[in-house]
């Protein structure tokens, strides 16, 4: 699977947008970007995930840039509840899915 | 809730003694994966299943670890022996499909393993 590159950590006021970026430089033309997230004491949650074009779903907006080598999560309006560890994980298939560190977010009120 | 339920929520345990954990998949759900995840860390593969069949496992998962999905349904996974090392969240997940049929993984919150 490509690697991802993801901020260790982040802020983000309560009531804004979050905006959570990984970076997947090597990303084949078949692998899929999955975004999961782990609250505390919790096992991780599937958020979204897309291949080519952008995604949005009750929970958030996946935004892939046209080289695929970047995409951003996007949390329209950030509530505590959503403070977690965010995973960004590109998967191809026949592979398991490789969860990296991720990006610890803080929502603060 | 018909989400992935494992149990127990926690173990206790003391070097040298066996553990066993369950895992009870989302209905239908013929995948069936175990992870484990230490503190700090993202979650590891450990092995995953397609019915009964177990199709892969890690070099992470030793000669002191067993996996079972006797039925196809529920799956249990089995530490003998147990080290401090093994001290970690064992976290299972199940799937419809593949995730290369827009199946996501959905997991359970884990058990939580302590090796004193």
């Amino acid at each position: 699977d490509a690697k991802t590159t993801q901020p260790t950590s982040m802020d983000c006021a309560e009531g804004r947008a979050a905006n959570l970026p990984c970076n997947h430089s090597t990303i084949s033309g078949n692998e899929y970007v999955y975004w999961y997230r782990q609250i505390h004491s919790q096992g991780p949650q599937y958020i979204i995930h897309g291949l080519k074009n952008n995604e949005t779903n009750e929970m958030a907006s996946l935004i892939i840039t046209e080289d695929r080598k970047s995409s951003t999560l996007i949390l329209p309006h950030a509530t505590l509840r959503d403070t977690a560890v965010y995973y960004c994980i590109v998967y191809s298939a026949g592979n398991m899915l490789t969860f990296g560190g991720g990006t610890r977010l803080m929502v603060k009120p | 809730d018909t989400g992935v339920s494992q149990d127990p929520r926690h173990k206790i345990t003391k070097r040298g003694q066996n553990v066993t954990f369950r895992c009870d998949p989302i209905s239908e759900h013929n995948r069936l994966y175990w992870y484990r995840q230490t503190l700090g860390q993202g979650p590891e593969f450990l092995t995953y299943f397609q019915n009964e069949a177990q199709l892969e496992k890690s070099r992470l998962l030793s000669d002191r670890f067993s996996a079972e999905r006797p039925k196809g349904s529920f799956s249990t996974l089995e530490i003998q022996r147990t080290e401090q090392g093994d001290s970690a969240m064992y976290l299972c997940a199940s799937s419809l499909g593949g995730l290369s049929d827009n199946s996501p993984l959905h997991f359970g919150n884990g058990t939580r393993l302590t090796v004193t």
